[in-house]
């Protein structure tokens, strides 16, 4: 299965801790983009990212959330120092030259 | 920004039951999708419809772009039918921020 790749399905933190949520593309794609899913919401734009480059961050909080996608590997999302509000899930989509975006299977994130 | 209505929240059916899922927005949009979200939490593209009508096996999707709307058909509903159905479309040309709205709850009983 070439689709997108999302690690870890399912990811328990404390608050206070770091949380690193991984993302591979589909294969051929260089677009990423995450999203967040609030508890009986639909998915909210966070963050839109080429390699190398952050085109779009307008949906990120503007504290302890970052963004990359670097040259090798897979995009990385990563929330320092969790609070509880954080819980949700995490979604990555990839695309090529901005067609039709194609979603992973998300990241539950739980902080306790 | 605009606004995006869906409608029923939540639908409940006997298996073998036909539906129509409706998606109202409030301005013109860009590539209208449908998804569904499975119980599992999947999120699948079912129709990628700007306008016109698809069909796909027993589900189809009519977009009419000049009165704001988008309408998903399921006939035949199988208990993996249920899950959450998404619209969503991204909001100006060139945009790819997809805005989705809040779904309908769809549950195939048998």
């Amino acid at each position: 299965n070439a689709g997108v790749m999302q690690n870890p399905r399912h990811l328990v933190r404390r608050r206070g801790q770091e949380a690193r949520l991984r993302c591979s593309p589909m294969k051929g794609h260089s677009h990423v983009y995450w999203y967040r899913q609030l508890p009986e919401e639909g998915l909210k734009f966070m963050v839109y990212l080429q390699k190398e480059n952050i085109i779009d961050e307008s949906g990120m909080p503007k504290e302890r959330f970052s963004a990359e996608f670097p040259k090798e590997g897979p995009s990385i999302l990563r929330i320092q120092q969790v609070v509880r509000g954080d819980s949700a899930a995490y979604f990555c989509a990839s695309s090529g030259q901005q067609e039709t975006q194609y979603f992973g299977p998300g990241t539950r994130l739980l902080v306790l | 920004g605009i606004q995006v209505e869906q409608s029923p929240p939540d639908l409940i059916l006997q298996e073998g039951a036909n539906s129509t899922l409706r998606c109202n927005f409030s301005d013109s949009v860009n590539n209208l999708q449908w998804f569904h979200q499975n119980p599992w939490g999947q999120l699948i593209n079912l129709f990628y419809i700007p306008s016109g009508t698809k069909q796909n096996g027993r589900l189809s999707a009519t977009t009419v772009a000049t009165e704001r709307y988008s309408l998903l058909y399921i006939s035949s509903s199988q208990t993996t039918d249920s899950g959450v159905y998404f619209c969503a479309f991204f909001s100006g040309a060139g945009s790819y921020q997809l805005t989705f709205g809040k779904g309908t709850k769809l549950s195939v009983i048998p």
